[in-house]
């Protein structure tokens, strides 16, 4: 069965600073992963899926096999993007992360 | 569409209530899911379906049920309320292969 950790409950940067958010997982076969945001008093949204290879609002996320992982990262990091996010496998097996507080200082 | 509406947005119970929190979604998918989220704890899985008649435990699902007899509807029952059941319920669904639409919540208290 796939399953995901977050390692990291808080990761605390200033404007302007690198961003990788960790995610690894478990799986019994091929992967399929997602990364959720959550702003605050919002509801969770959609933010990537790792078969679209596709950037959303400056932030990527690429599979890695060898290290079964699938970091968020962002170059340059901004006020706005301070959230909750949340790393997921498929929605057949919708168990979430405990989700990595992120944020950013100006 | 609508999306995922869930309702009540908020309610607080007494101990030993029941009530069911409803969630509805128009967009035919069909992976339903709940959760309650808590502070520091993240997002727990309740209960989920993979379809209509279809439904099985997550995570934390000791004083719910659900049933979901149609590809709409997915509500999720409190069997007799306690104060550890204060939370936030999230619902989501999603088609297969892509990923969740959550509803915007319901904020209950348990006194």
């Amino acid at each position: 069965a796939q399953r995901v950790t977050q390692p990291e409950k808080l990761l605390s940067v200033f404007k302007g600073a690198p961003v990788e958010l960790k995610c690894n997982y478990s799986y019994s076969g091929s992967p399929e992963l997602f990364w959720y945001v959550q702003y605050s008093r919002q509801r969770l949204q959609l933010l990537l899926r790792h078969i679209s290879r596709e950037s959303i609002k400056g932030f990527t996320a690429d599979l890695n096999k060898g290290e079964t992982s699938f970091h968020l990262k962002k170059p340059f990091a901004q006020e706005e993007d301070s959230a909750m996010y949340y790393c997921a496998p498929s929605p057949a097996i919708p168990t979430f992360g405990r989700g990595t507080s992120l944020i950013v200082h100006p | 569409n609508a999306g995922v509406t869930q309702t009540p947005k908020f309610q607080v119970l007494k101990t030993g209530q029941s009530m069911t929190l409803q969630c509805a979604q128009d967009m035919n998918h069909e992976y339903m899911s709940w959760y309650r989220q808590d502070p520091g704890m993240g997002l727990r899985l309740i209960h989920y379906s993979v379809g209509a008649g279809i439904t099985d435990q997550g995570e934390v699902p000791n004083g719910y049920n659900v049933s979901r007899s149609t590809t709409e509807d997915f509500p999720l029952r409190l069997l007799s309320a306690a104060p550890s059941q204060t939370s936030v319920y999230f619902c989501a669904s999603s088609p297969v292969n892509y990923g969740y639409t959550f509803g915007s919540g319901t904020r209950l208290t348990v006194v």
